[in-house]
């Protein structure tokens, strides 16, 4: 199946920091999702990309499916942007996920 | 537009004892479904998952099994329970024409004592 790789696995920032997270996967994907979990366990859809660039309001996300990789930028980050961010590659028919980059946004 | 339940949200339940638990998905039909486990420690397992009615495929050997009796009705199942089976227990759904992005419900957390 496909490996995914999240860096940094733990993150601190100040509140007002950007910050780029970083997934990479193993092999050819057919699309991807980056979702945030709250403190509360829900899982949050942020972005559904399987290649290029999308911009949601402070947050955006790059896939280059062909070297493998995708990044999520967090700009001007706030203390409700803490939580546990994944990558979900999907193959040819569940997604894989990344074992999660956690972040913490301190005011 | 389309909304996932889960229930119960949460679970405490002895060793051996039986299990549950109930998926069930509103504004659209014949989704794919998902059955995840998120033990402590943050990552995600696909344990089953459907594309359509009496169709289950499990990804890992285990105490656990799933069953599909509506379209959109999942339900996760266990006979006895044992203390590994503690955990977050995430349903997910995708659609099957347009897009496959997926869409998690609440969650169920189990505790096994």
């Amino acid at each position: 199946g496909i490996q995914v790789e999240q860096s940094p696995p733990d993150l601190i920032l100040q509140e007002g920091a950007n910050s780029t997270l970083r997934c990479n996967f193993s092999d050819s994907v057919n699309n991807l999702q980056w979702f945030h979990q709250n403190p509360w366990g829900q899982l949050i859809n942020l972005f559904y990309i399987p290649s290029g660039t999308k911009q949601n309001g402070r947050l955006s996300a790059t896939t280059v499916a062909t070297e493998r990789y995708s990044l999520l930028y967090i700009s001007s980050s706030q203390t409700t942007d803490s939580g546990v961010y994944f990558c979900a590659p999907r193959g040819y028919s569940t997604l894989t996920f990344g074992k999660g980059t956690m972040l913490l946004v301190s005011p | 537009s389309q909304t996932i339940h889960q229930w119960p949200a949460t679970l405490v339940q002895p060793v051996g004892s039986p299990l549950s638990l109930e998926c069930t998905v509103e504004g659209t039909s014949n989704p794919n479904l998902y059955w995840y486990r998120q033990a402590a420690g943050r990552g995600l397992q696909l344990l089953f998952y459907s594309v359509g009615i009496g169709q289950i495929s499990s990804e890992v050997p285990q105490n656990l099994s799933a069953s599909r009796p509506q379209d959109r009705q999942f339900i996760l199942s266990s006979k006895k329970l044992l203390l590994s089976d503690s955990g977050f227990y995430l349903c997910a759904w995708t659609g099957t024409v347009k897009s496959y992005e997926q869409y998690f419900g609440p969650g169920t957390r189990l505790t096994v004592t």
